[in-house]
């Protein structure tokens, strides 16, 4: 069973425009959330996070907001350049079996057009 | 340079041959982990490692075993490799006393099993 779900695999967008990525999970017990991402043939890397404590963190161009009544997390990019054309993947995580687990979504491939 | 590194980068063997992909890190992390990425399915996880001769299972552990003997290698074991394990693996790692949620990933190995 996904707890992490993106439902949007693509996202076009044209350069300087926004760039909005969903991210729904399912378990309450989620304390913090992560996006990483993914150029091909590579790893991915860990972009930016929140703790659910938050509402929303900003680092330069990316800013993550939580929602945790509605178990929602987005990403928005601003201004998107064409290097941000990637897959992204949400990341949520609690302490259990003795560790920090990453639970990941299916990830969206993110295209910003010049 | 710090780094997460993963041999072979890419494999195709057949079913039944044994095989181990090799994973290192030179950052001293505690926390070592060996994900599965499919289409559709997003990351998943097959077991991880809190520290040396620590390893618990994961989402998807059937079909593989691991070892943890020194602090830097962590590589993942296919016995019996048989066709659905044909998939993209990563092996990531993070420090726990620094950032457990924040893992730094290897390049992948490319496996395929006909």
């Amino acid at each position: 069973d996904q707890q992490v779900k993106q439902n949007s695999p693509s996202l076009s967008v044209q350069e300087g425009r926004i760039s909005i990525l969903n991210c729904d999970y399912t378990n309450s017990m989620f304390d913090y959330f992560l996006w990483y991402k993914k150029y091909p043939a590579e790893g991915p890397t860990f972009l930016i996070s929140i703790s659910s404590i938050k509402d929303k963190n900003e680092d330069g161009r990316f800013t993550v907001f939580l929602n945790k009544s509605a178990k929602h997390l987005s990403l928005h990019i601003v201004p998107s350049q064409p290097g941000d054309s990637a897959v992204y993947f949400c990341a949520a995580s609690f302490f259990h079996g003795g560790a920090n687990n990453l639970f990941f979504g299916t990830g969206t491939r993110l295209t910003v057009i010049p | 340079e710090a780094q997460v590194t993963q041999n072979p980068r890419y494999l195709i063997t057949v079913t039944g041959k044994k095989l181990t992909v090799t994973c290192s890190q030179n950052m001293n992390h505690e926390y070592m982990s060996w994900y599965r990425q499919d289409p559709g399915l997003g990351l998943r996880q097959i077991y991880y490692s809190m520290n040396v001769e620590v390893t618990d299972k994961g989402d998807v552990p059937e079909g593989y075993k691991v070892s943890r003997k020194e602090k830097r290698n962590f590589p993942l074991i296919l016995e019996s490799p048989s066709p659905n394990q044909t998939s993209l693996y990563f092996c990531a790692s993070s420090s726990i006393r620094i950032s457990a949620y924040e893992q730094y990933f290897g390049p992948g190995t490319r496996l395929t099993v006909t």
